[in-house]
Protein backbone atom coordinates (compact mmCIF):
# COMPACT_ATOMS: atom_id res chain seq x y z
CA UNK A 1 0.00 0.00 0.00
CA UNK A 2 1.41 3.39 -1.26
CA UNK A 3 2.30 5.81 1.87
CA UNK A 4 1.30 9.29 2.34
CA UNK A 5 2.63 11.59 -0.64
CA UNK A 6 3.46 15.18 -0.14
CA UNK A 7 4.24 17.54 -3.44
CA UNK A 8 5.97 19.57 -3.80
CA UNK A 9 9.07 18.48 -1.36
CA UNK A 10 11.07 21.77 -1.52
CA UNK A 11 9.85 25.12 -2.50
CA UNK A 12 10.97 28.54 -2.06
CA UNK A 13 8.88 31.48 -2.54
CA UNK A 14 8.88 35.65 -1.40
CA UNK A 15 7.18 37.52 0.88
CA UNK A 16 3.73 38.57 -0.06
CA UNK A 17 3.21 35.48 -2.43
CA UNK A 18 0.75 32.49 -2.06
CA UNK A 19 1.43 28.29 -1.86
CA UNK A 20 -0.34 25.77 -2.32
CA UNK A 21 0.59 22.01 -1.33
CA UNK A 22 -0.86 18.87 -1.90
CA UNK A 23 -1.13 16.03 0.43
CA UNK A 24 -2.24 12.56 -1.07
CA UNK A 25 -3.80 9.94 1.55
CA UNK A 26 -3.06 6.40 1.96
CA UNK A 27 -5.66 4.35 -0.28
CA UNK A 28 -9.31 4.12 2.01
CA UNK A 29 -8.24 6.97 4.15
CA UNK A 30 -10.78 9.87 4.87
CA UNK A 31 -9.04 12.08 7.15
CA UNK A 32 -6.28 14.87 6.86
CA UNK A 33 -4.47 16.34 9.27
CA UNK A 34 -2.14 19.01 8.28
CA UNK A 35 1.05 20.09 10.59
CA UNK A 36 3.83 22.94 11.11
CA UNK A 37 6.97 21.94 12.31
CA UNK A 38 9.43 24.71 12.94
CA UNK A 39 12.72 24.77 15.14
CA UNK A 40 11.04 26.75 17.99
CA UNK A 41 7.63 25.68 18.12
CA UNK A 42 8.08 21.95 17.02
CA UNK A 43 5.06 20.51 15.87
CA UNK A 44 1.84 22.73 15.50
CA UNK A 45 -1.29 21.32 14.33
CA UNK A 46 -3.51 23.06 11.94
CA UNK A 47 -6.44 21.78 10.54
CA UNK A 48 -8.06 18.11 10.12
CA UNK A 49 -10.38 17.08 7.05
CA UNK A 50 -12.64 14.56 6.71
CA UNK A 51 -15.09 13.98 4.44
CA UNK A 52 -14.47 17.25 2.60
CA UNK A 53 -15.31 19.17 5.67
CA UNK A 54 -12.94 21.21 8.20
CA UNK A 55 -13.77 19.02 11.33
CA UNK A 56 -10.66 20.30 13.63
CA UNK A 57 -8.55 23.40 13.04
CA UNK A 58 -5.83 24.64 15.07
CA UNK A 59 -4.74 28.08 16.35
CA UNK A 60 -3.45 29.38 13.18
CA UNK A 61 -4.06 32.56 11.18
CA UNK A 62 -6.65 32.94 8.17
CA UNK A 63 -4.10 33.51 5.79
CA UNK A 64 -3.81 29.40 6.30
CA UNK A 65 -6.69 27.58 4.48
CA UNK A 66 -7.46 23.78 3.18
CA UNK A 67 -9.90 22.10 1.49
CA UNK A 68 -10.21 18.36 0.61
CA UNK A 69 -11.63 16.65 -2.56
CA UNK A 70 -14.20 13.80 -3.07
CA UNK A 71 -10.98 11.41 -3.41
CA UNK A 72 -9.39 12.55 -0.01
CA UNK A 73 -6.70 14.37 -1.54
CA UNK A 74 -5.92 17.77 0.44
CA UNK A 75 -4.29 21.15 -0.11
CA UNK A 76 -3.06 23.51 2.04
CA UNK A 77 -2.73 27.41 0.81
CA UNK A 78 -1.09 30.05 2.60
CA UNK A 79 -1.70 33.33 1.60
CA UNK A 80 -0.03 36.47 1.85
CA UNK A 81 3.66 34.46 2.83
CA UNK A 82 5.61 35.79 5.07
CA UNK A 83 8.96 35.11 6.57
CA UNK A 84 7.86 33.19 9.78
CA UNK A 85 5.92 30.55 7.39
CA UNK A 86 9.18 29.12 6.62
CA UNK A 87 8.94 25.54 7.99
CA UNK A 88 8.20 21.76 7.21
CA UNK A 89 4.83 21.34 6.55
CA UNK A 90 3.83 17.62 7.44
CA UNK A 91 -0.16 16.07 6.53
CA UNK A 92 -1.21 12.78 8.04
CA UNK A 93 -4.04 10.82 6.77
CA UNK A 94 -5.96 8.13 9.43
CA UNK A 95 -8.76 6.23 8.39
CA UNK A 96 -11.09 7.93 10.80
CA UNK A 97 -11.35 11.67 12.37
CA UNK A 98 -9.19 11.81 15.36
CA UNK A 99 -7.28 8.68 14.85
CA UNK A 100 -3.87 9.79 15.99
CA UNK A 101 -2.17 6.92 16.60
CA UNK A 102 -2.83 5.61 13.66
CA UNK A 103 -2.13 8.53 11.51
CA UNK A 104 0.51 8.46 8.96
CA UNK A 105 2.43 11.34 8.35
CA UNK A 106 3.79 12.16 5.13
CA UNK A 107 7.67 13.50 3.81
CA UNK A 108 6.90 16.99 4.51
CA UNK A 109 7.12 19.88 2.38
CA UNK A 110 10.04 21.87 3.08
CA UNK A 111 8.81 26.04 2.59
CA UNK A 112 11.29 28.70 2.69
CA UNK A 113 9.97 32.48 2.05
CA UNK A 114 12.73 35.37 1.62
CA UNK B 1 1.46 30.07 24.27
CA UNK B 2 2.68 26.05 24.46
CA UNK B 3 0.50 23.59 26.00
CA UNK B 4 3.09 21.11 25.86
CA UNK B 5 6.77 21.40 26.64
CA UNK B 6 9.82 19.36 26.08
CA UNK B 7 12.37 21.27 27.84
CA UNK B 8 15.36 19.63 27.29
CA UNK B 9 15.98 20.03 23.27
CA UNK B 10 18.60 17.20 23.21
CA UNK B 11 19.56 14.02 24.85
CA UNK B 12 22.85 11.77 24.87
CA UNK B 13 22.81 7.86 26.35
CA UNK B 14 25.24 5.27 25.80
CA UNK B 15 23.82 1.99 24.37
CA UNK B 16 22.69 0.04 26.96
CA UNK B 17 21.32 2.38 29.27
CA UNK B 18 17.88 3.73 30.07
CA UNK B 19 16.85 7.44 27.68
CA UNK B 20 14.64 9.30 29.92
CA UNK B 21 12.16 11.96 27.94
CA UNK B 22 10.51 14.75 29.52
CA UNK B 23 7.31 16.34 29.12
CA UNK B 24 5.23 18.99 30.50
CA UNK B 25 2.07 20.08 29.76
CA UNK B 26 -0.46 22.53 31.46
CA UNK B 27 -3.70 22.10 29.86
CA UNK B 28 -5.76 19.67 32.65
CA UNK B 29 -8.34 18.94 30.74
CA UNK B 30 -5.74 16.54 28.49
CA UNK B 31 -7.10 13.20 28.66
CA UNK B 32 -4.67 11.44 26.12
CA UNK B 33 -0.95 11.70 25.57
CA UNK B 34 1.25 10.00 22.92
CA UNK B 35 4.89 10.09 21.90
CA UNK B 36 6.18 10.42 18.26
CA UNK B 37 9.48 9.66 16.94
CA UNK B 38 10.85 11.01 13.34
CA UNK B 39 13.84 10.61 11.67
CA UNK B 40 15.37 12.98 9.03
CA UNK B 41 13.39 13.54 5.90
CA UNK B 42 9.96 11.46 6.89
CA UNK B 43 7.17 11.90 8.92
CA UNK B 44 6.83 11.42 12.46
CA UNK B 45 5.39 8.00 13.68
CA UNK B 46 3.86 6.51 16.68
CA UNK B 47 5.21 4.70 19.01
CA UNK B 48 3.18 4.60 22.48
CA UNK B 49 0.08 6.12 24.11
CA UNK B 50 -1.20 6.53 27.58
CA UNK B 51 -4.80 7.40 28.71
CA UNK B 52 -5.27 10.16 31.81
CA UNK B 53 -7.04 6.97 33.63
CA UNK B 54 -3.51 5.21 33.68
CA UNK B 55 -0.27 6.40 35.01
CA UNK B 56 1.80 3.76 33.35
CA UNK B 57 1.79 1.98 30.18
CA UNK B 58 4.49 -0.50 28.79
CA UNK B 59 5.41 -1.80 25.08
CA UNK B 60 8.21 -3.29 24.55
CA UNK B 61 11.42 -1.60 25.68
CA UNK B 62 9.03 1.31 25.45
CA UNK B 63 7.48 2.86 29.16
CA UNK B 64 5.72 5.98 29.28
CA UNK B 65 4.34 6.84 32.48
CA UNK B 66 1.96 9.82 33.57
CA UNK B 67 1.74 12.08 36.82
CA UNK B 68 -1.32 13.87 36.63
CA UNK B 69 -0.74 15.86 39.80
CA UNK B 70 2.25 17.13 38.47
CA UNK B 71 1.27 17.39 34.82
CA UNK B 72 4.10 15.53 33.88
CA UNK B 73 5.14 12.62 31.25
CA UNK B 74 7.93 10.68 30.36
CA UNK B 75 9.21 7.83 28.07
CA UNK B 76 11.55 5.42 29.19
CA UNK B 77 13.23 3.45 26.47
CA UNK B 78 15.47 0.72 27.89
CA UNK B 79 18.59 -0.66 26.51
CA UNK B 80 18.82 2.12 24.18
CA UNK B 81 20.16 0.96 21.05
CA UNK B 82 21.77 3.37 18.22
CA UNK B 83 18.61 2.81 15.80
CA UNK B 84 16.62 4.62 18.58
CA UNK B 85 18.44 8.13 17.79
CA UNK B 86 15.72 10.15 16.28
CA UNK B 87 13.58 13.12 17.89
CA UNK B 88 10.81 12.64 19.79
CA UNK B 89 7.87 14.81 20.36
CA UNK B 90 5.14 13.81 22.72
CA UNK B 91 1.36 15.09 22.24
CA UNK B 92 -1.51 15.46 24.45
CA UNK B 93 -5.14 16.07 23.31
CA UNK B 94 -8.53 15.95 24.45
CA UNK B 95 -11.04 14.25 23.28
CA UNK B 96 -11.02 13.66 19.66
CA UNK B 97 -9.93 17.25 19.16
CA UNK B 98 -6.61 18.58 18.46
CA UNK B 99 -3.31 17.96 19.22
CA UNK B 100 -0.85 19.93 20.48
CA UNK B 101 2.64 18.54 20.54
CA UNK B 102 5.76 19.58 21.88
CA UNK B 103 8.84 20.75 20.21
CA UNK B 104 10.90 17.77 20.91
CA UNK B 105 13.83 16.24 22.14
CA UNK B 106 16.87 14.92 19.70
CA UNK B 107 17.98 11.77 20.88
CA UNK B 108 21.55 10.60 20.36
CA UNK B 109 22.20 7.15 21.59
CA UNK B 110 26.03 6.53 21.51
CA UNK B 111 27.37 3.02 20.19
Amino acid sequence: KAGVTQTPRYLIKTRGQQVTLSCSPISGHRSVSWYQQTPGQGLQFLFEYFSETQRNKGNFPGRFSGRQFSNSRSEMNVSTLELGDSALYLCASSLEIGSYETQYFGPGTRLLVL
Amino acid sequence: DQQVKQNSPSLSVQEGRISILNCDYTNSMFDYFLWYKKYPAEGPTFLISISSIKDKNEDGRFTVFLNKSAKHLSLHIVPSQPGDSAVYFCAAQTGANNLFFGTGTRLTVIP
